[in-house]
């Protein structure tokens, strides 16, 4: 099967400081990978699209300049939380898939929190 | 733009018994339909998805859901359940055209009683 790696895990950090999230296809290239935030009890929201080597596609009110998000290989996408706050606390997941299946890919999720 | 609603956001269940988890989507043009387990602190492990074909699509742990255009519906059962289904359940739909893009709906947390 394929195996999506997301790193690191938990994470907590002070307020104002920027953290780096990483999500990596293990097993298969992944042209498109999905950045998704979860608040507590809550269903995933879809924070941005990202295609390899290009720019990500972020959904209305998410700021892009705030969740910075690169994906610069097939193996390989990154979201940046910059000047992290207490209210960014929340738990973010990221999926990959292959261009030719319609299966979606989740890592483990990671759990931060902004103190 | 579709969107997915899961009518009840809690779901306690005597251990044996089973459970229905309904799932009702709304879109202008052909979906793909999935059910998604999350246990706690942990991501979206998929439980089953319907593409195409047959109706009713199963699980190996138990589980099947059955897709029914007519009513716009994906309900997930369950004849019998076991204390290691408790957790969260996500349904999800995504529209061919646009990939793997996934639209959830709000989730159905189920609590199995011994």
């Amino acid at each position: 099967g394929a195996v999506v790696s997301q790193h690191p895990s938990r994470v907590i950090c002070k307020s104002g400081t920027s953290v780096k999230i990483e999500c990596r296809s293990l097993d298969f290239q992944a042209t498109t990978m999905f950045w998704y935030r979860q608040f507590p009890k809550q269903s995933l929201m879809l924070m941005a699209t990202s295609n390899e080597g290009s720019k990500a596609t972020y959904e209305q009110g998410v700021e892009k300049d705030k969740f910075l998000i690169n994906h610069a290989s097939l193996t390989l996408s990154t979201l940046t939380v910059t000047s992290a706050h207490p209210e960014d606390s929340s738990f973010y997941i990221c999926s990959a898939t292959r261009t030719e299946n319609t299966e979606a890919f989740f890592g483990q999720g990671t759990r931060l929190t902004v103190v | 733009a579709q969107s997915v609603t899961q009518l009840d956001s809690q779901v306690p269940v005597f251990e044996e018994a089973p459970v229905e988890l309904r799932c009702n989507y709304s879109s202008s043009v052909s979906v793909y339909l999935f059910w998604y387990v999350q246990y706690p602190n942990q991501g979206l492990q998929l439980l089953l998805k319907y593409l195409s074909g047959s109706t009713l699509v199963k699980s190996i742990n138990g589980f099947e859901a059955e897709f029914n255009k007519s009513q716009t519906s994906f309900h997930l059962r369950k004849p019998s359940v076991h204390i290691s289904d408790t957790a969260e359940y996500f349904c999800a739909v995504s529209v061919a055209a646009a990939g793997n893009k996934l639209t959830f709906g709000g989730g159905t947390r189920v609590l199995v009683k011994p």
